[in-house]
């Protein structure tokens, strides 16, 4: 059973307007939550993390919002750019385990001119 | 920049065929990782590695193998090429477990695998 999911395959968004991705974990112990942006043919590059005590995390356009009671966390992008067009992963760890990480199943974001 | 290269970009093997993907990373990092990428299911990882010679199963292992004999390379090895490995495959590195914080993966560029 799938730890982290994406439950969105894909969005479709207009350039300027607001993009959300969002993610929901099972596992209480993930206390730590990383977002991956990935373009095709190319490796997935860290984008934003945050830690569970925090519950807002913000670097220039990218926030990450995490609700540790829902087990949920969202990206939100403002203002989104056809350059952002790519395959959002989220991906979750725990503390001390060997910096493994839990991948969703990932979310295409296209960002329409 | 971390750099993380694989040896190749896309490859096309027989079923039965051993494979051979390689990973190098050029920053001394201690973790190496290996997952394999299909639509829908995201990253699954295959197999890690933090130390030379050192190999931990990851959830998806059955039907690879995986050396790290140098501490900048790690490779996996598909023994015998099925068609159900046909796969994206990503390599990824960290710094290591004892600097006791949390730790971005970096990743190469994914070797496209096609098993006929």
């Amino acid at each position: 059973d799938q730890q982290v999911k994406q439950n969105s395959p894909s969005l479709s968004v207009q350039e300027g307007r607001i993009s959300i991705l969002n993610c929901d974990y099972t596992n209480s112990m993930f206390d730590y939550f990383l977002w991956y942006k990935k373009y095709p043919a190319e490796g997935p590059t860290f984008l934003i993390s945050i830690s569970s005590i925090k519950d807002k995390n913000e670097d220039g356009r990218f926030t990450v919002f995490l609700n540790k009671s829902a087990k949920h966390l969202s990206l939100h992008i403002v203002p989104s750019q056809p350059g952002d067009s790519a395959v959002y992963f989220c991906a979750a760890s725990v503390y001390g385990a060997g910096n493994m990480l839990t991948f969703g199943g990932g979310t295409r974001l296209m960002v329409k001119p | 920049d971390v750099k993380v290269t694989q040896s190749s970009r896309y490859l096309v093997k027989r079923t039965g065929e051993k494979v051979f993907l390689e990973c190098v990373q050029d920053m001394d990092h201690e973790n190496m990782f290996w997952y394999r990428q299909d639509p829908g299911l995201g990253l699954r990882l295959i197999y890690f590695s933090y130390d030379v010679k050192m190999k931990e199963k990851g959830d998806i292992p059955e039907g690879y193998s995986v050396s790290r004999e140098k501490k900048e390379r790690f490779s996996l090895i598909l023994e015998s090429a099925s068609t159900n490995q046909t796969s994206m495959y990503l390599c990824a590195s960290s710094f290591g477990s004892g600097s006791g914080t949390y730790e971005t993966q970096y990743f190469g560029p994914g070797t496209r695998l096609l098993v006929l």
